[in-house]
C-alpha cells in the first residue's frame, strides 16, 4: 500500500511564501498530485508532477524528488483566499491497479 | 462543462438506518470514484468504477456498504445499516480514464449518523 505524510497545520501571513512538504512510501510510483479544499467545498486539482523538478503555475509551484520520495507545494504572495486544506496524493500501481491515494492534508491559515 | 453532481448535500439519520447517495459524473468520464472523508482527514477511496465495472473496492466495508454504476454513467452508494463511525462527507469524483492525473470532485454529501 501507500502512505503519505504532511504537516497537519501551517500558518503564514498575507503576502508571504509558504512551503507544504509531503513525503511518501509506495511502490509502483507514477506521480504526485496536489489538491486544494476550502471548508465545505470540493477538492480541486492544483498540480501534478511525474518527473523530478519544479512545475510552476502562477503563484503555485510544485516540486518532486523521486529519489527522496518527497515533494512540496510552494505558495507565493499568499492571499487570504488561500486559507484552505492542501492534500498531496500519490498516483501508484498496486494489486488493484492504478490508484490515487491522498495524504491527511495540511490546513493552511493565512493571517492579515 | 457541467461538474460532478451529487445529492443529497446533507443527510441526518439514526444508527442502523439506511441511506443512499447519488452521483452524476462529468459527461464522457469513464472512471468514477467514491471517497469517504472524515472530518480533519484526507479522502479515502471506497470504490472505483471503470465504466460499469469495479476496478477496486478493497476498502469498501462490504457488510454494510454497496455501490453500483449500472449503465456506466450515474452511480449510487448505499449504507445499510449505518454506524456512528460512518459520519463523514462522501465525495464522488470522475476522470476521463483510470490513469488520469486530474480528478474532478463533486461538492460531496455530508452524512451525520446519530
Amino acid at each position: 500500500g501507500q502512505s503519505l505524510e504532511q504537516p497537519s497545520e501551517v500558518t503564514a501571513v498575507e503576502g508571504a511564501i509558504v512551503q507544504i512538504n509531503c513525503t511518501y512510501q509506495t511502490s509502483g510510483f507514477y506521480g504526485l498530485s496536489w489538491y486544494q479544499q476550502h471548508d465545505g467545498g470540493a477538492p480541486t486539482f492544483l498540480s501534478y508532477n511525474a518527473l523530478d523538478g519544479l512545475e510552476e503555475t502562477g503563484r503555485f509551484s510544485s516540486f518532486l524528488s523521486r529519489s527522496d520520495s518527497y515533494g512540496y507545494l510552494l505558495l507565493q504572495e499568499l492571499q487570504m483566499k488561500d486559507s484552505a486544506s492542501y492534500f498531496c496524493a500519490v498516483r501508484a500501481w498496486d494489486d488493484a491497479g492504478n490508484m490515487l491515494t491522498f495524504g491527511g492534508g495540511t490546513r493552511l491559515m493565512v493571517k492579515p | 462543462e457541467a461538474g460532478v453532481a451529487q445529492s443529497p448535500r446533507y443527510k441526518i439519520i439514526e444508527k442502523r438506518q439506511s441511506v443512499a447517495f447519488w452521483c452524476n459524473p462529468i459527461s464522457g468520464h469513464a472512471t468514477l470514484y467514491w471517497y469517504q472523508q472524515i472530518l480533519g482527514q484526507g479522502p479515502k477511496l471506497l470504490i472505483q468504477f471503470q465504466n460499469n465495472g469495479v476496478v477496486d473496492d478493497s476498502q469498501l466495508p462490504k457488510d454494510r456498504f454497496s455501490a453500483e454504476r449500472l449503465k456506466g454513467v450515474d452511480s449510487t452508494l448505499k449504507i445499510q445499516p449505518a454506524k456512528l463511525e460512518d459520519s463523514a462527507v462522501y465525495l464522488c469524483a470522475s476522470s476521463p480514464t483510470s490513469g488520469a492525473n486530474v480528478l474532478t470532485f463533486g461538492a460531496g454529501s455530508r452524512l451525520t449518523v446519530l
